[in-house]
């Protein structure tokens, strides 16, 4: 029972450098997304998916995009990866847009 | 926007004591969800416990309860018997119905809860 599946769990990156962070769910969860986690400041949402083929920003969209080709998997790219990024990185599913979500075990980027 | 207040940066208890963590949250929806996550140094986000909107009975798992005041719109967590293990930062979360806006987890900045021996 993997439930949520994020990888990798660490990454440096230089200024500039693109990067997927995959996420996976076995669950088969209709809703999928993505939150930062920055000190003194919660978790903030990215990006959400409620299915397959739709994806919607969250709070801090800009700098990352996402998609959603299949019910399994939602990754996250960092196209020019900036000082800002730096954060711990979640994925995050539920069974439907209601209710308690299901984490992965966080990925924490750096950018240098 | 829906706003989530934790006004404790951190809460230190003794070992089998009570303590309560306090949210306060800003809605102008009837139905939504709220809900407590733990997470410990390990960095793994747990839900502690869920309540319904919808719902006028506190929710209650083992040692951890809630007092939910919709009017007032709080939403409190006490921890019975506190034990080594609670040690963690304590997230209060809320979600809204669909179509409430942007769909997920508007969360507060956490709670770091020290469990003295």
């Amino acid at each position: 029972n993997a439930g949520v599946t994020q990888t990798p769990k660490f990454q440096v990156l230089k200024t500039g450098q693109s990067m997927t962070l995959q996420c996976a769910q076995d669950m088969n969860h209709e809703y999928m997304s993505w939150y930062r986690q920055d000190p003194g400041m919660g978790l903030r949402l990215i990006h959400y998916s409620v299915g397959a083929g739709i994806t919607d920003q969250g709070e801090v969209p800009n700098g990352y995009n996402v998609s959603r080709s299949t019910t399994e998997d939602f990754p996250l790219r960092l196209l020019s990866a900036a000082p800002s990024q730096t954060s711990v990185y979640f994925c995050a599913s539920s069974y439907r847009r209601i209710g308690e979500l299901f984490f992965g075990e966080g990925s924490r980027l750096t950018v240098l | 926007a829906q706003t989530v207040t934790q006004s404790q940066p951190e809460m230190s208890v003794q070992e089998a004591e009570t303590v309560t963590l306090s949210c306060t949250y800003d809605t102008s929806e009837s139905d939504y969800y709220l809900f407590w996550y733990k997470q410990p140094p390990s960095r793994q986000m747990i839900l502690v416990i869920r309540q319904e909107a919808y719902k006028q009975q506190n929710a209650t798992e083992n040692r951890f309860s809630v007092n939910f005041q919709k009017a007032a719109k709080s939403f409190s967590l006490k921890i019975s018997d506190s034990q080594l293990g609670d040690a963690a930062m304590y997230f209060c979360a809320y979600r809204s119905p669909p179509g409430g806006g942007a769909d997920g987890l508007t969360f507060g900045k956490g709670t770091h809860l020290i469990i003295q021996p």
